[in-house]
């Protein structure tokens, strides 16, 4: 069974452009769930998708934003990108059952994004 | 205050060590607790989930939880070089795919 795949596995932008990643999560997996990670915030989430719909949210700003396509396939967009900005992304899927609390989140590699 | 804490180290010990990581959360009300191991360039995988307070073995691994101290470990026994990675406690806060997760402890176990 393949895994979750994320493209690109690395991505250099420059300040004020926009950039857009991809996740394919496993196969039945309905739940996509966006991380950031950096060295000073450590895993930070940003939001989750479920059939198609935004079912979570975290404290990012609005220049942060994805979509859910209706194979589960995820984009996450970034606009008008910040030095800060500069982050391995990582995308995560699940069963996506809803009702439990231990849902078991498996990772992709990542998209390594620098901004310059 | 962060909701989960985790010491970010380095750790570093020899081949065969007991090695300890712990966390430290705030919500008394989280019930389910989650070890994730990374290795370099790669996503976190899930190592252990445990409920509630107790311990949970697979292995060399031992998780554990004191709900009452709002503290939780992980124990690796006999560490082996192939551990060094980056291990994250990680906490559901509610359900759905939103985890919190601690800074991180980076493990290097040395042969």
């Amino acid at each position: 069974k393949a895994g979750v795949t994320q493209t690109p596995r690395y991505l250099i932008k420059t300040r004020g452009q926009q950039v857009t990643l991809s996740c394919s999560p496993i196969s039945g997996h309905r739940s996509v769930s966006w991380y950031q990670q950096t060295p000073g915030q450590g895993l930070q989430f940003l939001f989750e998708y479920f059939s198609e719909t935004q079912r979570n949210k975290g404290n990012f700003p609005g220049r942060f934003s994805g979509r859910q396509f209706s194979n589960s396939r995820s984009e996450m967009n970034v606009s008008t990108l910040e030095l800060g900005d500069s982050a391995l992304y990582l995308c995560a899927s699940s069963l996506g059952r809803g009702a439990d609390t231990n849902e078991k989140l498996f990772f992709g590699s990542g998209t390594q994004l620098s901004v310059l | 205050q962060k909701e989960v804490e985790q010491d970010p180290g380095p750790l570093s010990v020899p081949e065969g060590a007991i090695v300890s990581l712990n966390c430290t959360y705030s919500n008394s009300a989280f019930q389910y607790f989650m070890w994730y191991r990374q290795y370099s360039r790669k996503g976190p995988e899930l190592l252990m989930y445990t409920y509630s307070s107790g311990n949970k073995e697979d292995g060399r691994f031992t998780a554990q939880v004191d709900k009452s101290s709002k503290y939780i470990s992980l124990f690796i026994r006999d560490s082996q070089p192939s551990d060094s990675a980056t291990y994250l406690c990680a906490i559901p806060p509610s359900r759905g795919g939103k985890l919190i997760f601690g800074q991180g402890t980076e493990l290097s176990v040395k042969p």
